[in-house]
Formats: structure tokens, sequence, C-alpha cells
């Protein structure tokens, strides 16, 4: 079973409006951590956007927030007043805390963002 | 230079040659990770080194050789790859490894061609 799903391979968006991008997991881990990478074309993976598993708020970074509801194991990234920039690869991650010390990082497949004009 | 560097950026070899990647990270961090991103296919993680120790060796074949001299710098050391191993190599970095918190911050990566 996939341990990290991202349901939308490819997503539209009109400039200045908000887009969420979606993501599932799935751990029996109590303790873990949860991502959101962004890769434009040059291929560098550039970390937005971090969720414990403990954190009762929805974290948020600037025009970046992540919807967690963690009884429905969902990590959602909304994306308000989108830009062109913001066109890329998004890729939703977990950290497990049972993986002890190789802080392995499991990837879903990502999810094309395209921003209109 | 700051961050996580890599180089070099794109990288073109023979099933012969021997090679290697560099990544130095300037942010003074403990551990660092290799990762190979294949098209359509999630990163696997490929290597994963602590205080220059390795860690963690995901079922890697042995024409991959990683390298931690010190805790700034990672190689991936490459010979007799196969044309299956065209990808794109990431390193990246974070503060320590044994925490959920861990952030790992990533370099630009090596497109690797082998033909």
């Amino acid at each position: 079973a996939q341990k990290i799903t991202q349901t939308q391979p490819g997503m539209f968006v009109q400039e200045k409006e908000a887009v969420t991008l979606d993501c599932t997991y799935d751990t029996s881990d109590q303790s873990y951590g949860l991502f959101w990478y962004k890769q434009p074309s040059s291929g560098e993976m550039i970390f937005l956007i971090y969720q414990g598993s403990y954190d009762e708020q929805n974290a948020t970074e600037g025009r970046y927030s992540l919807n967690f509801q963690k009884a429905r194991k969902s990590a959602n990234l909304v994306i308000s007043a989108s830009q062109l920039g913001d066109s890329a690869m998004y890729f939703c991650a977990m950290r497990e805390g049972l993986s002890g010390n190789t802080g392995k990082l499991i990837f879903g497949q990502g999810t094309t963002l395209q921003v209109k004009p | 230079e700051t961050g996580v560097t890599q180089t070099p950026r794109h990288l073109v070899m023979g099933m012969t040659n021997k090679k290697s990647l560099k990544c130095e990270q300037h942010l003074g961090h403990n551990a660092m990770y290799w990762y190979k991103q294949s098209a359509k296919k999630p990163l696997e993680l490929m290597f994963v080194y602590s205080l220059e120790e390795r860690v963690e060796n995901n079922s890697v074949p042995s024409r991959f050789s990683p390298e931690c001299p010190n805790s700034s710098h990672l190689f991936l050391h490459l010979h007799t790859l196969q044309p299956e191993d065209s990808a794109l190599y990431l390193c990246a970095s974070s503060q320590d490894n044994y925490r959920p918190t861990d952030t790992q911050y990533f370099g630009p990566g090596t497109r690797l061609t082998v033909l």
C-alpha cells in the first residue's frame, strides 16, 4: 500500500486564485512529520511547510497553509493568491517516527500545478 | 555559498566511465542524504549519513559508492553504470536525522545521463 497518495497528477489555477493540492497518508506511528516541497522545472526541491502529528494548529508559511485532518489522514496544501511563479511540481512527504535514525522521507508521486495568467 | 550545492549540474557518461557527484552543505547540519528521482517515479532514498557515518543503504547497487569525509561534504562515486541509472540525483541535509521534525533541505540536483 502506498504511504503517501497524491491523487491529482495535474492541476490548473487562475492567477490570484487559491488552490488546494491533496495529500493522504498512511501510517501506524503516533509521531510523524508531514512536509510539502516544490520542484520547479530547474529540478531543485524547495521546502515549503511542515506539520507535526502532535501540532494542534494547522501550519502556515506566508501564502502556504496546510489543512491537517488527522482523523482522515490528510494533509492538503493550500496556496492562496496564486502567482505565475507557483507553476511547478509539488510533493507531499512523510517522515515516520519509527523510521529510527535514517530520517527517511517517503514521497508521493507529485502534482503538477500550472498557474494561468 | 548558501544552502546545499551540488556539482556538476549535468553529467553525461558512458557505461564504462567513472565519475563522482559532489554535494556540499553550508547549513551546519549533521545529516546528509542521497536521493534518486527517475522519470514517473517518486523520489527514492539511497543513502543516509549522520555525523559522517553511514546509517542507511537502501538496497543500492554497488556501482554507486557514497563517501562522506566530513559533515559538510558528501560524494557519490559512480562506475559501470547502466542506462536505467539515468536520473536526477538530489542531495539533502538536515540538522539531525532522528526526529520527525528534522526538515531536509535539498540541493539543485545533478541530472545524469548514462549512454
